[in-house]
């Protein structure tokens, strides 16, 4: 079946540092692949999409590339702040219409960035 | 402002008692689901709307009703709460063809 997994938390960086959270996904087709991002207290808002292979997407810093050839859609970040900690979901998406439009998320990555 | 809202935002209840969970968006979005997050399991759909009078059930739908009989309004129902449903709640809605599915701020329930 329809599968993300994503690396376990959490995350501690310090400021300034490189992230990477990687995200690996099962699923046939083309599935749209996205990052979602939970702020503490908050629901979960759309940081990025990508809904082809190769397509990058990108938003506040952050990128991630659709690579079919790896089934990854691995979160980047050059340099963190304090106000980028959070949990961060991967997820992917068969479609649009039916069950096909359901969501299928990681079990999130925690990521703490100290000053 | 486009939005999901839910009430209550934190509820304390006890085994057995009967409630209701709301979720309305404003965004005449036609898809609407409900998922709750745990921890070490990330978030788990419990049911899913893909328009009015047509719901489905998710991979978590035990325990769980909802209905939708109205376009913006989507509520989550626990006929008899047990302590294994003590959980963060998410409402979530898309319009049918867009890519971006927006989520409401959860529920906090604690079934004593």
């Amino acid at each position: 079946g329809n599968s993300v997994t994503q690396m376990e938390g959490p995350v501690t960086l310090s400021e300034e540092a490189f992230l990477t959270i990687n995200c690996t996904y099962t699923a046939t087709g083309y599935p749209s692949l996205f990052w979602y991002v939970q702020y503490p207290g908050e629901g979960l808002q759309l940081l990025l999409k990508a809904t082809k292979a190769d397509d990058k997407g990108s938003n506040k810093g952050f990128e991630a590339t659709y690579r079919k050839e790896t089934t990854s859609f691995h979160l980047e970040k050059g340099s963190v702040q304090v106000s980028d900690s959070a949990v961060y979901f991967c997820a992917l998406r068969k479609g649009l219409l039916g069950s096909q439009g359901n969501l299928i998320f990681g079990k999130g990555t925690k990521l703490s960035v100290k000053p | 402002e486009a939005q999901v809202t839910q009430n209550p935002r934190y509820l304390i209840t006890v085994t057995g008692k009967k409630l209701t969970v709301t979720c309305s968006q404003n965004m005449n979005h036609e898809y609407m689901s409900w998922y709750r997050q745990d921890p070490g399991l990330g978030l788990r759909q419990i049911y899913y709307s893909m328009n009015v009078e047509v719901t489905d059930k998710g991979d978590v739908p035990e325990g769980y009703k909802v209905s939708r009989k109205e376009k913006r309004n989507f509520p989550l129902i626990l006929e008899s709460p047990s302590p294994n449903q003590t959980s963060l709640y998410f409402c979530a809605s898309r319009g049918e063809a867009q890519e971006t599915q927006y989520f409401g701020p959860g529920t906090r329930l604690l079934v004593l």
